[in-house]
């Protein structure tokens, strides 16, 4: 039971590029969450999703796009990379309002 | 909008001495409160949560919903205990959209 895992671990773009984090959960839940965890800044919900095919805004959302096209997998998308989202990007989930599961994290640099 | 406030960033205390992680929250209605803990470069994990009023690792925490806070304590800390700690709240904001709100998070060092 790997809970939720999230790919790359570590990754390095230059301005201008797009990429695509990966998470997946094998928990069976209906709730996704991505947040980016900045120095000072805590934890901030980029976007989340309550259930397959559906998504929706969090606190700070310029400059991504997610997908939920299966329930288990949910996908966070930079189209173009700037040096302000260099971060570490953290996924997690969740049943209703039990507690959230986290990965491990990506660091991702954009220089 | 519900919001989150530990104020103190950096917390740094004696091994044995008591420990307390302070966390207020703003929201008019009845939230759920967390406290998660950040190991140095692990994944958040849930350390407890109000509703269950569970001891976790000598940690407890107390919803005083007088004062709007759930501070974190431990009367004897450990080295092993320093990390980063999180208060967190969630609320159902429309329907059945639970939400987490996240405060800035304290760093505590505990010194041998």
């Amino acid at each position: 039971n790997a809970g939720v895992t999230q790919t790359p671990k570590f990754r390095v773009l230059k301005t201008g590029q797009s990429m695509t984090l990966l998470c997946a959960q094998d928990m069976n839940h209906e709730y996704m969450y991505w947040y980016r965890q900045d120095p000072g800044m805590g934890l901030r919900l980029i976007h989340y999703s309550v259930g397959e095919g559906t998504t929706a805004k969090g606190e700070v959302p310029d400059g991504y796009n997610v997908s939920r096209l299966k329930k288990q997998n949910f996908l966070l998308g930079l189209e173009s990379a700037a040096p302000s989202q260099t971060s570490v990007y953290f996924c997690a989930s969740s049943q209703l309002a039990e507690a959230q599961h986290f990965g491990d994290g990506t660091r991702l640099s954009i220089l | 909008a519900q919001r989150v406030t530990q104020p103190e960033k950096l917390l740094s205390v004696f091994k044995g001495a008591p420990v307390e992680l302070k966390c207020n929250y703003s929201y008019s209605g009845s939230p759920e409160l967390f406290w998660y803990v950040q190991y140095s470069r692990q994944r958040l994990q849930l350390l407890l949560r109000h509703i269950s009023r569970e001891s976790i690792k000598g940690f407890t925490a107390d919803l005083n919903k007088g004062e709007t806070s759930f501070h974190l304590k431990k009367p004897f800390a450990q080295e092993e205990d320093s990390a980063m700690y999180y208060c967190a709240l969630t609320v159902s904001s429309g329907g059945s959209n639970y939400k987490l709100t996240f405060g800035k998070g304290t760093l505590l060092t505990v010194n041998p």
